[in-house]
């Protein structure tokens, strides 16, 4: 039972154009939406994370969209640049104190240049 | 201000063997999870410790075993290795009650 769904699987994008990564969760519980960005060989680096009390939060090119009733969330990557291209894990967890992550699958993106 | 660390880097073990495996958290962290990396999926979580006791676990057999120590550093011990044991084992420590989890380079674990 995957409780976290991501979309695509792998995605090309041009140098300059939007990169969108999509999630849906069916745990209602879940209150904490971290995206994960990991490099080959690495652990994931947390990127930008979003509460279900805001429906958009942005840090610099990153932005996630955040709709509560359709228990979807995403990334997005103004103006990919080809050092975004890595794969992202979107993640949920509960405010159970406890702070659990469950992962999507990945998505692995790559900017050509 | 060191980040999470994790050793060894890479480890070939053949099947039937135990493995131990460390990691030491970030700064001003209380809090060790340890998550299953398997190839090309994301990372599923084992349990996680805090004040030196296992407070939370996925759904992963009594093989996998951990600890924490007084100095909030952690070691996962997994026995009785299978070939479906490899995989990338990560290390996320965070403060206790904070949801922000930071990842260390991981463990590569190949069982033969």
């Amino acid at each position: 039972q995957q409780q976290v769904k991501q979309s695509p699987q792998s995605l090309i994008v041009q140098k300059g154009g939007i990169s969108i990564i999509n999630c849906a969760y069916e745990n209602t519980a879940f209150d904490y939406f971290p995206w994960y960005q990991q490099f080959p060989g690495k652990g994931p680096a947390l990127l930008i994370a979003i509460r279900p009390d805001v429906s958009e939060k942005k840090e610099g090119r990153f932005t996630i969209s955040f709709n509560k009733s359709a228990k979807q969330f995403s990334l997005h990557i103004m103006d990919s640049q080809p050092g975004d291209s890595a794969t992202y894990f979107c993640a949920a967890s509960t405010l159970s104190g406890y702070s659990t992550l469950t992962f999507g699958k990945g998505t692995m993106l790559l900017v050509s240049p | 201000d060191a980040g999470v660390t994790q050793s060894p880097t890479h480890l070939i073990k053949t099947r039937g063997q135990q493995v131990t495996l460390r990691c030491s958290p970030k700064s001003g962290h209380d809090t060790v999870s340890w998550y299953q990396q398997a190839l090309g999926q994301g990372p599923q979580f084992i349990f996680q410790y805090y004040e030196e006791e296992e407070r939370q676990r996925g759904n992963f057999p009594d093989r996998f075993s951990g600890h924490q120590f007084p100095n909030y550093s952690s070691e996962l011990n997994v026995n009785a290795l299978l070939l479906g044991d490899s995989a990338l084992y990560l290390c996320a420590s965070s403060f206790q009650g904070s949801d922000e989890q930071y990842f260390g380079p991981g463990t590569r674990l190949t069982v033969t």
